[in-house]
């Protein structure tokens, strides 16, 4: 089955600085990866996804970029601030449906004033 | 319009017991998934469901079951509980042939 990999376990960074989270995944027949943001007491919260025909995909201060050739995705944020601070999980799908998704272990992000 | 709703928030058994989760999609949405969250491993799939069928199955014991009703709400069943079973359980509903899934706060088990 699919195994996502996920780096680094936590990240912190000064506010207005940049982030980088990086995932590696096993099934080369995922085409769907999405983003969730998980903060404390809340379900995962959709942030941003891209499908395997895209390479790259922005949303304001969040990127997701995406090798196919590689098996890799990665979230950008850029201009983080303190409410940026929880914890994010990428996930792969489409072997087995898109409803199927496999997730990463998750990145502690913690931005500091 | 109104999120993914789980109900209840918190819930307390004992070893050896059963307990029913419940989830409410969102509306419109006919695709019901269901997720275990531990610190340890992480967020695992259990089962989906779409028009009362289960259509996808995660890597769970027997113990593990749901099913859907044809308002699209689904329940999960854990019977004989036991303490690995303590977790946050998270559903998740998705548009027809859209890959996007929403998830819900989530139903906090302790087993005891």
């Amino acid at each position: 089955g699919e195994n996502v990999e996920q780096h680094p376990s936590t990240l912190s960074v000064q506010e207005g600085d940049s982030a980088v989270i990086k995932c590696t995944y096993s099934d080369s027949a995922s085409n769907y990866f999405p983003w969730y943001k998980q903060e404390l007491g809340k379900g995962p919260q959709l942030i941003i996804d891209i499908r395997s025909n895209v390479g790259e995909k922005k949303d304001q201060r969040i990127a997701v970029t995406l090798n196919k050739t590689a098996k890799h995705f990665s979230l950008h944020i850029t201009e983080t601030q303190p409410e940026d601070s929880a914890v994010y999980f990428c996930a792969a799908a489409g072997a087995s449906g898109y409803s199927t998704l496999t997730f990463g272990k998750g990145t502690m992000l913690l931005v500091s004033p | 319009k109104a999120g993914v709703t789980q109900t209840p928030r918190y819930l307390i058994k004992t070893r050896g017991q059963q307990v029913t989760l419940s989830c409410s999609p969102i509306s419109g949405h006919r695709s019901v998934s269901w997720y275990q969250q531990t610190p340890g491993q992480g967020l695992q799939f259990l089962f989906e469901y779409f028009s009362e069928t289960q259509r996808n199955k995660g890597n769970f014991p027997g113990r593990f079951s749901g099913r859907q009703f044809s308002n699209s709400r689904s329940e999960m069943n854990v019977s004989t509980l036991e303490l690995g079973d303590s977790a946050l359980y998270l559903c998740a509903s998705s548009l027809t042939g859209t890959p996007e899934a929403f998830f819900g706060q989530g139903t906090r088990l302790t087993v005891v």
